[in-house]
């Protein structure tokens, strides 16, 4: 079975410090990969997707950065955080294709990661 | 961007009731989706009804799409205190699109 990882689950950062996030898939592959971020209370803004290896398209180009240096694995980053950046982060994970009605489009969600910036 | 939003943003209610949220969208779908989130964690697909569907069915989960109206409709019956939890609908960005966008979700709370 599929499973998706995230880490870490909470986190606490000084602004202008660095952000690296992970997010890895097990059980599947050739996944499409997608960052979202969630503010208290609101939907989800999708930050980044791909699909595929080294393939990244930016859904908000501010001060962060997405990168997919292997087929299962989604690394979302910052170089400097700012308040605004503080939030859910939600990673998640869909088929390519499937003849199967209940996974078409459907989207398998990780845990989250709390971002706390102070 | 395409974007589904939900009805009513917060619904309180008992133990038994049903509850019903609704979700409408601007333009032409193949497919909707719905999902849960409990607090803190992360969204689980609840059910997806294609744009030839008009009703669906899972266990306690009622979804209706009326595409005339663009609009869906999540029926949860006999609602238990676990139903408690945030849902959303989520709709392809355009036609055919496998990137979903989501509504502001609805906020459910089923008092014991």
């Amino acid at each position: 079975s599929q499973t998706i990882h995230q880490w870490p689950a909470t986190l606490v950062q000084p602004v202008g410090s660095p952000l690296s996030l992970e997010c890895t898939v097990e059980g599947t592959s050739n996944p499409n990969l997608y960052w979202y971020r969630q503010a208290a209370g609101r939907g989800l803004q999708l930050l980044f997707y791909s699909v595929g290896i080294g393939q990244i398209s930016s859904e908000v180009p501010q001060n962060l950065s997405a990168s997919r240096p292997q087929d299962r694995q989604f690394i979302l980053s910052s170089k400097k955080l700012l308040l605004s950046d503080s939030g859910f982060y939600l990673c998640a994970w869909s088929g390519r294709t499937s003849g199967r009605a209940g996974s078409y489009n459907e989207q398998f969600f990780g845990p989250g990661t709390r971002l706390t910036v102070l | 961007s395409q974007q589904g939003e939900e009805d009513p943003q917060a619904l309180s209610i008992q133990e038994g009731e049903n509850a019903t949220m609704n979700c409408s969208y601007k333009t032409s779908i193949n497919n909707l989706q719905w999902y849960r989130q409990n607090s803190g964690r992360g969204l689980v697909h609840l059910i997806l009804i294609r744009s030839n569907e008009r009703e669906k069915h899972s266990g306690r989960l009622r979804v209706t799409l009326d595409t005339s109206k663009k609009s869906s409709s999540l029926l949860i019956t006999a609602s238990r205190a676990a139903d408690t939890a945030s849902y959303f609908c989520a709709t392809p960005r355009s036609g055919g699109s496998y990137i979903p966008t989501f509504g502001r979700g609805t906020s459910l709370i089923v008092h014991p």
